[in-house]
């Protein structure tokens, strides 16, 4: 099955730029989604199709994909920010939609 | 609003039944693309099962078999229906939509089961 690899966690400074990656095989074919979660609470779409910002979402987020590697940015880091973030792709060949790993983010 | 509310979580005992509900307000289950998505405790997001509204299903294979997922018109309400729980179905159960163009948009707070003798 297909595996979509995160690194668990991101260490980044107030303020600054938050880059967190998505492995995955040839994933720049694949329209790739990406949730923050906090503690206790539901996810929350914060980019779609690679790069598309949800209504609500901060222009502060954005995301690219390319080969191998989808990419969550996050810039001007604030502590609100601090989640995890989840990857997200469709199986074309089985209808099956699968999550990365996670990635905590600590600001 | 649009809003998901899940129910029907709690403890059950290893080999048992339990049936969750999704009540949805706002949106018609009957014309939307439907998911379950769990989150063991301390894990990641993990999908479940998916009804598409021309009533495809997919499950994910550590499920398959086991679970049902479905939904009833006239109350609006989704549906997992799991059987022969084992311990790793722990998890807190999130329903969710799936909107084209947008990804899925609308989750409900999620509804805990615990598999536990």
């Amino acid at each position: 099955s297909y595996v979509l690899t995160q690194p668990p966690s991101v260490s980044v400074a107030p303020g600054k730029t938050a880059r967190i990656t998505c492995g995955g095989s040839d994933i720049g074919s694949d329209s790739v989604h990406w949730y923050q979660q906090k503690p206790g609470q539901a996810p929350v779409l914060v980019i779609s199709y690679d790069s598309d910002r949800p209504s609500g979402i901060p222009e502060r987020f954005s995301g690219s994909n390319s080969g191998n590697t989808a990419t969550l940015t996050i810039s001007r880091v604030e502590v609100g920010d601090e989640a995890d973030y989840y990857c997200q792709v469709w199986q074309s060949s089985n209808g099956h939609w699968v999550f990365g790993g996670g990635t905590k983010v600590a600001v | 609003e649009v809003q998901l509310v899940e129910s029907g979580g709690g403890l059950v005992q290893p080999g048992g039944s339990r049936r969750l509900s999704c009540a949805a307000s706002g949106l018609t289950v009957t014309n939307s693309y439907m998911t379950w998505v769990r989150q063991s405790p301390g894990k990641g997001l993990e999908w479940v099962s998916t009804l598409h509204s021309e009533e495809t299903t997919r499950y994910a294979d550590s499920v398959r078999g086991r679970f049902t997922i479905s939904r009833h018109n006239s109350n609006n309400t989704l549906y997992l229906q799991m059987n022969s729980l084992k311990l790793e179905d722990t998890a807190v159960y999130y329903c969710a939509r799936w909107k084209a163009g947008s990804g899925f948009d609308i989750w409900g707070p999620g509804t805990l089961v615990t598999v536990s003798s």
